[in-house]
């Protein structure tokens, strides 16, 4: 399940299930975005990304959908592993030569 | 290769040292960047370099100085830091900035604390 406190908001999964990670973002003119892994210890690691003029983009088990309307991003995992144990932070180019990051969401993988 | 180097690993420092974290790249990229990173936090942007230039700097206070010797490295000299300056900083590059579609490099990070 998810919670939201003082740490970052955590979503559960078990190993072999699907998961999905939302983030909202705030600039209407954002043309690009990515989500990036961040393993305790490590730098954030690209995963995948998508330009404004897509609504889906898949890669190897992740698929990213953007839905302008809202201004909503999310991130689908399939078959999450162990090693999809992260941070998750998903990231928009608002124009400005500058990547704004949104706050992070934890995902741990209960074997 | 692929990395963004980045050392030391690790640094304690005291409020009145000072020292500099280093940032390697050999991919060609042209856009270098600094950024600091609280726990449990999103990264937060420094300062942006472009063909060796400094582009951007986020009101970053002086105490942190970048310097961009060449177009593959990246300092960050440090001097009269306070204990709140304790963070991840992390370095990444990219092809150039401005462009849609950059994707950033980042490497592992220095974990700093200041004592």
């Amino acid at each position: 399940g998810e919670s939201v406190g003082l740490h970052l908001p955590t979503l559960s999964v078990q190993e072999g299930d699907n998961s999905i990670i939302n983030c909202a973002y705030s600039n209407s003119a954002s043309d690009y975005f990515i989500w990036y892994k961040q393993e305790s210890g490590k730098g954030p690691q690209f995963i995948i990304d998508i330009r404004s003029n897509m609504d889906k983009r898949q890669g190897q088990r992740v698929t990213v959908l953007l839905n302008k309307t809202v201004k909503h991003l999310s991130l689908q995992i399939a078959a999450t592993q162990p090693g999809d144990s992260a941070v998750y932070f998903c990231a928009e180019n608002n124009g400005n030569n500058r990547l704004a990051f949104g706050k992070g969401n934890q995902v741990v993988v209960i074997p | 290769d692929t990395e963004v180097t980045q050392t030391p690993k690790h640094l304690v420092m005291g409020m009145t040292n000072k020292k500099s974290l280093k940032c390697e790249q050999h991919m060609g990229h042209r856009a270098m960047y600094w950024y600091k990173q609280k726990a449990k936090k999103p990264p937060e942007l420094m300062f942006v370099y472009s063909y060796e230039k400094l582009s951007i700097n986020e009101s970053v206070p002086s105490r942190f100085s970048p310097e961009c010797p060449n177009s593959s490295l990246l300092n960050l000299h440090l001097h009269a830091l306070q204990p709140e300056d304790s963070a991840l900083y992390l370095c990444a590059s990219s092809h150039s900035i401005g462009t849609v579609g950059e994707k950033l490099f980042f490497g592992s990070g220095t974990q700093l604390s200041v004592l």
